[in-house]
């Protein structure tokens, strides 16, 4: 199994829909985890932290499932903007794996 | 107000010419961090200081050297570039290494090998 797993997508979404994607990880010691995005040949940007309690911004909520070791993001309301690949990183204190991504396309 | 600076942004060299990367931070963090990224792929630590204190990953190539003669930057040197390394090179900062750091990017230096 991956360290890090996610569905490469391309997820195609008509704009207003909802959206969400997953993250799979398989060392159970992890302890903090991230939603970066990041924009053709820009650089990742924090999206938001994943707490065990899940939280919330704004159109955007990330949750955290330890038992069965996942993090999901979901995007309500999508807009255009929100094209991008979504990359989930997991920290398990001595070591930062990144996923590859999943790339969302978020259609007129 | 950039926090984490990168140059040049596109580098061009040719294979086997030395070449360094630049990276510089405003954020007064004591990590920085340097990726690798291809395309379609993730980025993959090659290593990364907490203050001077130098730690490279395991099969991070001999052909990548670091330096970071101050808080603020940190170089990257590829002695020898081969065709193999053109790739988005992304610097990092945190504050702290461990649980629950969170890493903050450049917008990358675009390597391109000829």
């Amino acid at each position: 199994r991956k360290e890090v797993e996610q569905d490469p997508g391309p997820f195609n979404v008509p704009e207003g829909a909802t959206v969400a994607f997953n993250c799979t990880y398989s060392n159970s010691a992890s302890q903090s985890f991230f939603w970066y995005r990041q924009d053709c040949r820009k650089e990742p940007k924090l999206l938001m932290s994943v707490y065990s309690s899940g939280n919330e911004d704004g159109r955007f909520t990330a949750q955290l499932n330890r038992a069965s070791q996942y993090i999901s993001l979901l995007i309500r309301d999508s807009k255009l903007s929100d094209s991008a690949t979504y990359l989930c990183v997991v920290n398990s204190g001595d070591k930062i794996i990144f996923g590859k991504g999943t790339r969302l396309h978020i259609l007129p | 107000d950039a926090m984490v600076i990168q140059n040049p942004r596109y580098q061009v060299t040719q294979f086997g010419k030395p070449v360094t990367l630049s990276c510089s931070q405003t954020l007064n963090h004591n990590v920085m961090y340097w990726y690798q990224q291809k395309s379609s792929q993730a980025p993959k630590l090659l290593f990364h200081y907490y203050d001077k204190d130098f730690n490279n990953e395991a099969d991070t190539p001999d052909n990548f050297q670091s330096r970071r003669p101050n808080t603020s930057f940190c170089f990257l040197d590829i002695r020898s570039p081969g065709l193999g390394d053109a790739a988005m090179y992304l610097c990092a900062t945190s504050r702290v290494t461990g649980v629950g750091n969170e890493q903050f990017f450049g917008p990358g230096t675009r390597l391109t090998v000829l």
